[in-house]
């Protein structure tokens, strides 16, 4: 699985939009770029997956570039409940073993 | 659904004592798994299982870690002894394929071993 590396954090003011940024450069072209946070005390909870094309959904915008080897995850109007832990992960799809990595902490200022 | 439910919350114990972490998944999810989380190794999983037979159990640590699934509501996580090395939170989560995407977690259960 392709090693993912994020800022180990991050500020953002409320109601503006948060770009978190994650490096993948070693992806495979069968691996799906994941998105997961982890509010404080609580377990990871899924955002959002893409393979090459731009993602989105209600809770946020996936932007992969072209080459693949690097991604944003875009929180359109951040929040002080979108204060988190977020992590990016390079995977097929299919393998129980996620490379979690130490993620970026995205605090939310108001 | 009450989504994937793990007891105790909280645990404190002393060195060389017996641990048992409870986790019940959610209604129909054929795949359980067991993660380790602290600080300095992040997110880690132990160990899952597929309608209650063990997969892979590569990522448990050491012997001190045992880990069942009697029926498909059911699963423990086990050390014995504890050491305080195992301080850490561990979570359970299910899902109903083998869909990174489709993970869903419990709330963790925080370990003290002191």
């Amino acid at each position: 699985d392709a090693k993912t590396t994020q800022p180990p954090s991050m500020d953002c003011a409320e109601g503006r939009a948060a770009n978190l940024p994650c490096n993948h450069s070693t992806i495979s072209g069968n691996e799906y770029v994941y998105w997961y946070r982890q509010i404080h005390s609580q377990g990871p909870q899924y955002i959002i997956h893409g393979l090459k094309n731009n993602e989105t959904n209600e809770m946020a915008s996936l932007i992969i570039t072209e080459d693949r080897k690097s991604s944003t995850l875009i929180l359109p109007h951040a929040t002080l409940r979108d204060t988190a832990v977020y992590y990016c992960i390079a995977d097929a799809g299919n393998n129980r073993k996620l490379i979690w990595g130490l993620g970026t902490s995205l605090a939310v200022n108001p | 659904d009450a989504g994937v439910i793990q007891s105790p919350r909280h645990e404190v114990t002393e060195m060389g004592q017996e641990v048992t972490l409870r986790c019940k998944p959610i209604s129909g999810h054929d795949y359980l798994f067991w993660y380790r989380q602290t600080m300095m190794r992040g997110l880690e999983l132990l160990i899952y299982f597929n309608n209650n037979v063990p997969i892979d159990d590569s990522g448990m640590p050491e012997d001190r870690f045992s880990a069942k699934m009697p029926n498909a509501s059911f699963s423990t996580l086990k050390i014995q002894p504890s050491e305080p090395r195992d301080s850490a939170v561990y979570f359970c989560a299910s899902s109903p394929r083998l869909a990174p995407n489709e993970q869903f977690f419990g709330p963790g259960t925080r370990l003290t071993v002191l």
